[in-house]
């Protein structure tokens, strides 16, 4: 079964660094690209941008670039998505989701359970 | 960027037909999925590539594409449909994935 597992919530004052992760499980990890998502409080989805762990090329939405790093260590089939300074406006859930091709326009058919992050000022 | 615009909500009353459209340049030449989100869960993919449907979805979601709109229609509307539905582009020409801005749908 695939199943993408997440890290635990985290709670986080402003300005410091942050990484978290998500484990492929169930699948040959380098083969499919991953994508993070956002979603703020009582908001909707973005994509934030996406990793192909089988050479880690990666790209990033235009909203997201710069503003994070995404990713991958192909031996513990893990992908992470790293803040190097936390905002406040940076609380929310984070999902990983996997493309279910090797294409990004393929859709996502499996999702983490979420990682519920929260900065304070 | 590519913008897909959604209405914000839609209500139907059980056993009715409810569509959520989604709207955007182009739409119907590009690869759109549709993903269902429940209150504190991960989304679910219910139609992709416009009309296709994964297993386990039951067959009263269908999907189409026309012009500049894309239409999720559930037919015979549940209590337990009650979601945000959001829709889902690649944008090829900038290798960029886009979403919806969501559709709550209220069964009455």
């Amino acid at each position: 079964e695939v199943q993408l597992l997440q890290s635990g919530a985290e709670v986080m004052k402003a300005g410091e660094s942050l990484k978290i992760s998500c484990q492929g499980v169930g699948y040959t990890f380098t083969d499919y690209w991953i994508a993070w998502v956002r979603q703020m409080p009582g908001k909707g989805l973005e994509s934030m941008g996406f990793i192909f762990p089988g050479d880690s090329d990666t790209r990033y939405s235009p909203s997201f670039q710069g503003q994070v790093t995404i990713s991958a260590d192909r031996s513990i089939s893990t992908v992470y998505l790293q803040w190097s300074s936390l905002k406040a406006s940076d609380s929310a859930k984070y999902f990983c989701a996997r493309h279910s091709g090797q294409s990004i326009g393929d859709p996502h058919d499996s999702w983490g359970q979420g990682t519920l992050v929260s900065v304070s000022s | 960027s590519f913008v897909l615009t959604q209405p914000p909500s839609v209500s139907e009353a059980p056993g009715r037909t409810a569509r959520i459209t989604c709207g955007g340049d182009n739409i119907g030449t590009k690869r759109v999925h549709w993903y269902q989100q429940k209150s504190g869960q991960a989304p679910v993919v219910v139609i992709y590539f416009g009309s296709d449907r994964p297993s386990g979805i039951p067959e009263r979601f269908s999907g189409s594409r026309s012009g500049n709109t894309a239409t999720l229609t559930i037919t015979g509307v549940e209590a337990g449909d009650e979601a945000d539905y959001y829709c889902q582009v690649w944008d090829n020409s900038r290798d960029l994935v886009v979403f919806g801005g969501g559709t709550k749908l209220t069964v009455l």
